[in-house]
């Protein structure tokens, strides 16, 4: 049973630059959430994705955009990049509106922004 | 003051001791507790997931929540070389809603 896939595993873009990072969730999961870890933090919610439409969302600028296919896979965009944009992008998945709806991590995808 | 807390470390003990890590947290509203583990540029791996108030065992790891104090623990007892990694804790109100992450706490296990 393969879980979170992530792709790609590392990324260098320079500023200004756009970026699409990729997910595909855990078997039998729904729901896609991304975050954005910066270097010594924990991971910060950028947004969340069910049924193809976002669902919550962090507090993140309009920069960061999504989408869910509906295969439940999921593309995080991020436009006119900045350098504190630097950070590992981690993508989780979940069963939605179950009691137990933890989440799986993938290894994440790692930007550079220069 | 931030939403969730936690002891940044670097935590080191030999191998063979107690851990405790510890998260404080403000809103008294969250139920549901997990613990992480992260691997150097690696995803996080669940390792326990509590709710409410509590203790929780699973194998040499136990979750404890005080929810009175805002309070949560995750105790590794004969901890090995190998729990050497950053441990975050998390939290969310309800099912459904997105997680709330610690700073996270940087642990070695000294052979």
């Amino acid at each position: 049973d393969a879980g979170v896939t992530q792709s790609p595993t590392h990324l260098i873009k320079t500023r200004g630059q756009q970026v699409t990072l990729r997910c595909s969730p855990k078997s039998g999961h729904d729901t896609v959430s991304w975050y954005q870890q910066a270097l010594g933090q924990g991971p910060q919610f950028i947004f969340q994705y069910y049924e193809e439409e976002e669902r919550q969302r962090g507090n993140f600028p309009d920069r960061f955009s999504g989408h869910q296919f509906p295969n439940y896979s999921s593309e995080l965009n991020v436009n006119a990049l900045l350098l504190g944009d630097s950070a590992l992008y981690l993508c989780a998945s979940s069963e939605y509106g179950i009691h137990t709806d933890t989440q799986y991590f993938g290894p994440g995808t790692r930007l550079t922004v220069l | 003051q931030k939403e969730v807390e936690q002891d940044p470390g670097p935590l080191s003990v030999p191998e063979g001791a107690i851990v405790s890590l510890n998260c404080t947290y403000s809103n008294s509203a969250f139920q549901y507790f997990m613990w992480y583990r992260q691997y150097s540029r690696k995803g996080p791996e669940l390792l326990m997931y509590t709710y409410s108030s509590g203790n929780k065992e699973d194998g040499r790891f136990t979750a404890q929540v005080d929810k009175s104090s805002k309070y949560i623990s995750l105790f590794i007892r004969d901890s090995q070389p190998s729990d050497s990694a950053t441990y975050l804790c998390a939290m969310k109100f309800n099912y459904g809603q997105n997680f709330v992450f610690g700073p996270g706490t940087r642990l070695s296990v000294l052979p």
